[in-house]
């Protein structure tokens, strides 16, 4: 079965430091891949994605992922977390030749100490 | 161009009863899916409607269903409230027909609340 598992409910990290966050997928074929964020009591936004090519996708709000198929990952990561990057955090996959629905991770919420 | 749109935005309703939510998606948008996020659950898929047909379903009761208009509009309905409905209802939109690699476009929610 296709999924996508996020490694750590919950991350912290101090004001400046890295920010990786953890996202691995089970697929037969080559997966679409998105990252996206969500604060408190708003929809999802997406940050980035990985569809074909470049396999070092940059987001916004300086964030980038890269998908790496040999692993099966695709983690997020900042080199710098600011204050406004508290939220969770949702990787998803979509499966080609699959049903075309958005199957999501079950979440990390990052949290930023200053 | 405006977002998805959700209403309403928040809304409690007793148990037994039913409640429809409605989403408006991006114009030129035909791909409407709906989840519920819950703290213990997440994201649940609910279902997906393209072009007024339901294309996919989430493994949710029947209480649950949904449909799309002609202008890509979608409403979904619970029937028979239980207390367990209580969350976030999402819709999504897409330009999703062929093409995979469309990120889906979220609206704000519906906080739904079953007391």
């Amino acid at each position: 079965a296709q999924s996508v598992t996020q490694l750590g409910s919950h991350v912290s990290v101090s004001e400046g430091a890295l920010v990786l966050l953890r996202c691995n997928y089970s697929s037969s074929v080559p997966p679409y891949l998105f990252w996206y964020v969500q604060y408190p009591n708003q929809g999802l936004q997406l940050l980035l994605k990985y569809t074909t090519g470049a396999t070092l996708v940059k987001g916004i709000n300086g964030f980038e992922a890269e998908f790496k198929k040999s692993e099966t990952s695709f983690h997020l990561t900042k080199p710098s977390a600011h204050m406004s990057d508290a939220a969770e955090y949702f990787c998803a996959v979509r499966i080609p030749r699959n049903t075309d629905k958005l199957i999501f991770g079950t979440g990390t919420r990052l949290q930023v100490f200053p | 161009k405006a977002g998805v749109t959700q209403t309403p935005r928040y809304l409690i309703k007793t148990r037994g009863q039913q409640v429809t939510l409605s989403c408006s998606p991006i114009s030129g948008h035909r791909s409407v899916s709906w989840y519920q996020q819950t703290p213990g659950q997440g994201l649940q898929f609910l279902f997906e409607y393209f072009s007024e047909t339901q294309r996919n379903k989430g493994n949710f009761p029947g209480r649950f269903s949904g449909r799309q208009f002609s202008n890509s509009r979608s409403e979904m309905n619970v029937s028979t409230l239980e207390l367990g409905d209580s969350a976030l209802y999402l819709c999504a939109s897409s330009l999703l027909g062929t093409a995979m690699n469309t990120e889906a476009f979220f609206g704000q929610g519906t906080r739904l609340t079953v007391v």
